[in-house]
């Protein structure tokens, strides 16, 4: 399994842009980058995933460059609630699905 | 939909009892998981079931079984509870994935378990 490498915490403030960057040097051919935010007391949440260059949804963006062993997670205009956990995953295409989270990346927007 | 749902919310135990943890989900998925989540940790995945029937195992699957009783149902147990398996424990599901395509996991709101 691909391992996965993120900051463990970064802070912003309400309105800003905030990019977080997750390194996945052995990422294999077959594996789709995905991100997930959890906040406290909660499960994991969806946000975005994607195989390479950008995908963009009404949450976020992801930039993946060609060589696929990095990939950085977009939030636009962050809000308070913004605040959680985000988590890199590199998983497998098969029937499994089976990944691996890291610990995350706390991000806490301040007012 | 109710999604993936878990029984019971939270769990305490003494160390050497039993107990098991259900899991159901309602959007027909093929594949289940259950992961352990320790405080200010990420989550570990314990065991999996690619589909109806199929088990295997995760990263840390010692001191834990799992039953895949039936499409919807996935439960996990632990037979003789020790003070480290204090967790918080999050089953997941998601549709097979044809081959290329990753499909999100959709995951229950935890049991926060307990072992004094």
């Amino acid at each position: 399994l691909a391992k996965t490498t993120q900051p463990i915490s970064m802070d912003s403030y309400e309105g800003q842009e905030v990019n977080i960057t997750c390194s996945h040097n052995n990422i294999a051919t077959n594996d789709y980058i995905t991100w997930y935010q959890q906040f406290p007391s909660q499960g994991p949440r969806f946000i975005i995933q994607g195989y390479k260059t950008k995908v963009t949804n009404e949450v976020a963006s992801l930039f993946i460059p060609a060589d696929r062993k990095s990939s950085t997670l977009s939030l636009p205009r962050v809000s308070l609630s913004d605040t959680a956990v985000y988590y890199c995953l590199v998983g497998e295409s098969t029937n499994a699905g089976k990944s691996t989270f890291g610990d995350g990346t706390t991000l806490t927007v301040k007012p | 939909n109710a999604g993936v749902t878990q029984t019971p919310k939270f769990q305490v135990l003494k160390t050497g009892q039993s107990m098991t943890l259900q899991c159901a989900q309602d959007m027909n998925h093929n594949s289940m998981y259950w992961y352990r989540q320790d405080p200010g940790m990420g989550l570990r995945l314990i065991y999996y079931s690619a589909s109806e029937g199929t088990t295997d195992k995760g990263e840390v699957p010692n001191g834990y079984n799992v039953s895949r009783l039936n499409k919807r149902e996935f439960s996990l147990r632990l037979e003789s509870a020790a003070p480290s398996q204090t967790s918080v424990y999050f089953c997941a599901s998601t549709s097979a994935a044809t081959l290329l395509v990753y499909n999100e996991q959709f995951f229950g709101p935890g049991t926060r378990l307990t072992v004094l």
